[in-house]
């Protein structure tokens, strides 16, 4: 039973199109994040959801935009793709507070952008 | 703003070996959180070793241990009699505790190779 689930593993679209990427947690934890991992395999936060609420929102694009419909599930919504947005991108869960043991991440979704 | 400086992009050891990952930080907190984590090729990020700033005791998971030096702004991981399935990215990761924000900073990653 995945923890942190995210769908799909793999894209690959064209210039332009818009994609999603969803994921969805189990854990009960109250925190959720959006991390990219670059060609150089550098992870950087990109946002993060409070139960529903947001927390960190990074200098990202705003062709960027994160949606969480609840504590559980935190979605994120590519516009116009571009070659730079290839990339891995990670969601993550994690319990705040003294009981923050860390995040557990999704499996990665690598975006590839032709 | 924290940042994590691992100094060794590459290493590789010999099964069975010892061997250890340096990671130094910066940053003006005192109440923090350190990690490492590790992403084999199969790209999952895992968990390895956490290690609360409030307490001296050194974490320990098995195999791998840290040497966290506060005051030098040092968390260095220790992997005992290596094993092939050791062979990853490993990553040293700084968490502030509170506030509101606790998001994770990660270093640049150390390639970590064992080797037959």
């Amino acid at each position: 039973d995945t923890a942190v689930s995210q769908t799909p593993k793999y894209l690959v679209t064209q210039m332009g199109n818009d994609k999603s990427i969803k994921c969805e947690q189990n854990l009960g934890h109250d925190t959720m994040y959006w991390y990219k991992q670059d060609s150089k395999k550098f992870l950087k936060i990109m946002f993060s959801y409070n139960n529903k609420e947001l927390i960190i929102n990074e200098t990202v694009p705003n062709r960027f935009s994160p949606k969480s419909p609840d504590k559980a599930h935190l979605n994120l919504h590519i516009n116009s793709l571009e070659l730079g947005d290839s990339a891995v991108y990670f969601c993550a869960s994690s319990q705040g507070g003294r009981r923050n043991y860390g995040y557990t991440f999704g499996s990665g979704t690598r975006l590839t952008v032709v | 703003a924290q940042t994590v400086t691992q100094s060794q992009p590459e290493m590789s050891v010999q099964e069975a070996e010892t061997v250890t990952l340096s990671c130094t930080y910066d940053t003006s907190e005192s109440n923090y959180y350190l990690f490492w984590y590790k992403q084999p090729p199969s790209r999952q990020m895992i968990l390895v070793i956490r290690q609360e700033a409030y307490k001296q005791q050194n974490a320990t998971e098995n195999r791998f241990s840290v040497n966290f030096q506060k005051a030098a702004k040092s968390f260095s991981l220790k992997i005992s009699d290596s094993q092939l399935g050791d062979t990853a990215m490993y990553f040293c990761a700084f968490m502030r505790f509170g506030g509101g924000s606790e998001k994770l900073v990660f270093g640049k990653g150390t390639k970590l190779t064992v080797n037959p």
